[in-house]
Order: structure tokens, then sequence, then C-alpha cells
């Protein structure tokens, strides 16, 4: 069965500073997609990347950066110099090829400190 | 604008009186689905659908319902609602099976008495 765990719950950090955000999966299959949403205080829900499994490539747009290892089945997501506006709840999600369910981690709460 | 659409925003209503939650998109997107936000549990998928008529269950689907009549709009059908069912709901739809969910509805805020 499909699992995706954040074990970060909630983090803070100061404005500029780097920050890492978590995210470990568990499947069996061989083809699947690994996604990062953002769920800022307003309340929408943003979706920022899909990967595949095929894909090892690691993703920079702007000051986000993700980065994927099937080796440690993760998907870590990297803020470079955080800024206020990224003070928001992640979201990592999963879903296998075969299968078109989606599941979802617990998300971690990002706040960035001014 | 490229836009997905749920009504009503928000709604306090009693046990067992249905209800209905209407989604629409404007993409022609093959691929709708719905999720429940609860503190704690993150997101969990309701129902999809992959196309007209084509529907399925996701993580926990007990207690509702979901119809796909048209291409653009989802409904989601709480027929006997229960407190449990208290809520913030998003609908999502996307280009293709693989790619979802990409666009969100701003969510609907359900409260059970």
């Amino acid at each position: 069965a499909q699992k995706v765990t954040q074990a970060q719950t909630e983090i803070s950090v100061v404005e500029k500073e780097d920050v890492t955000l978590d995210c470990v999966y568990e499947t069996r299959d061989t083809t699947y997609y690994l996604f990062w949403y953002k769920q800022p205080p307003s309340g929408e829900l943003v979706f920022l990347i899909r990967r595949n499994s095929f894909d090892e490539q690691n993703e920079i747009s702007g000051r986000y950066s993700w980065n994927f290892q099937k080796s440690t089945s993760s998907f870590n997501f990297t803020i470079t110099a955080s800024q206020v506006v990224d003070s928001a709840v992640y979201f990592c999600a999963l879903s296998e090829a075969w299968d078109d369910k989606i599941i979802f981690g617990k998300g971690t709460r990002l706040h960035i400190l001014p | 604008e490229a836009q997905v659409t749920q009504n009503p925003r928000y709604l306090i209503t009693v046990t067992g009186k249905k209800l209905t939650v209407t989604c629409s998109q404007n993409m022609n997107h093959e691929y709708m689905s719905w999720y429940r936000q609860d503190p704690g549990l993150g997101l969990r998928q309701i129902y999809y659908s992959m196309n007209v008529e084509v529907t399925d269950k996701g993580d926990v689907p007990e207690g509702y319902k979901v119809s796909r009549k048209e291409k653009r709009n989802f409904p989601l059908i709480l027929e006997s609602p229960s407190p449990n069912q208290t809520s913030l709901y998003f609908c999502a739809s996307s280009s293709d099976r693989n790619n979802q969910p990409q666009h969100f509805g701003d969510g609907t805020r359900l409260s059970i008495l």
C-alpha cells in the first residue's frame, strides 16, 4: 500500500534562511508520481511540482528546488533564502501509475519569521 | 481564466439533511476529484472521475456520492450528513490522470450539527 510521511509537523525559520521539507514515501509500484502542494494562510491549494519515478533529476524553480532520491524513497523540498510569503502548509503526495488514487502526507506547517 | 468553482463556500446544516456541493471547471479537463481536509489528517481523497460517467472511490468514500454527467461538473452529494463529515472540502481538476490534482477550487467549509 502506498504511504507518504512528512515527519516534520511544524518548522520555524528566520527569513533568508534555507529550509528543507522532508517527504518519505512507500510504494510497491515501479511507476509512480510524486507531488508537492502549497496551502498559504488564505487557504487555497496550489500545485507546485510533479515528478515521475523515472526522472531522478533534481528540479529547480527560482528559490525552490526538489531532490528526488529513489534509493531513500525521498522527495525533499528546499526553499532557499526563505521569505515571509513562503509561510504555508506544504503537502507531499504520491500516486501510483496503475491507480488513479492519490495519497497525501499530513503536511508540514512552515513559519518564516521576519 | 482557468477556474474550478465550488459552491457553497460555507454551509452549516443539520444531521440527515441531504446536501450537494457543486464543482465546475472551465478547462475541459477529463479528471476531477474531491478531497476533505481535517486537522492532523491532511488531505484525503474521497472520489475521483476519469471522464464522463466514470467515477471511482478514493480513500474515504463512505457517506458520499458523486456523479459526472457532464465533463465540466462533478458534484459531491451527502445523502444523510453526519457530524463526522464536518470538514473542509476541495474539488480539483487536471488535464491527465497522472497529473492530478492540478487546479483546486477555493474550498467548501461544511459544518454538520
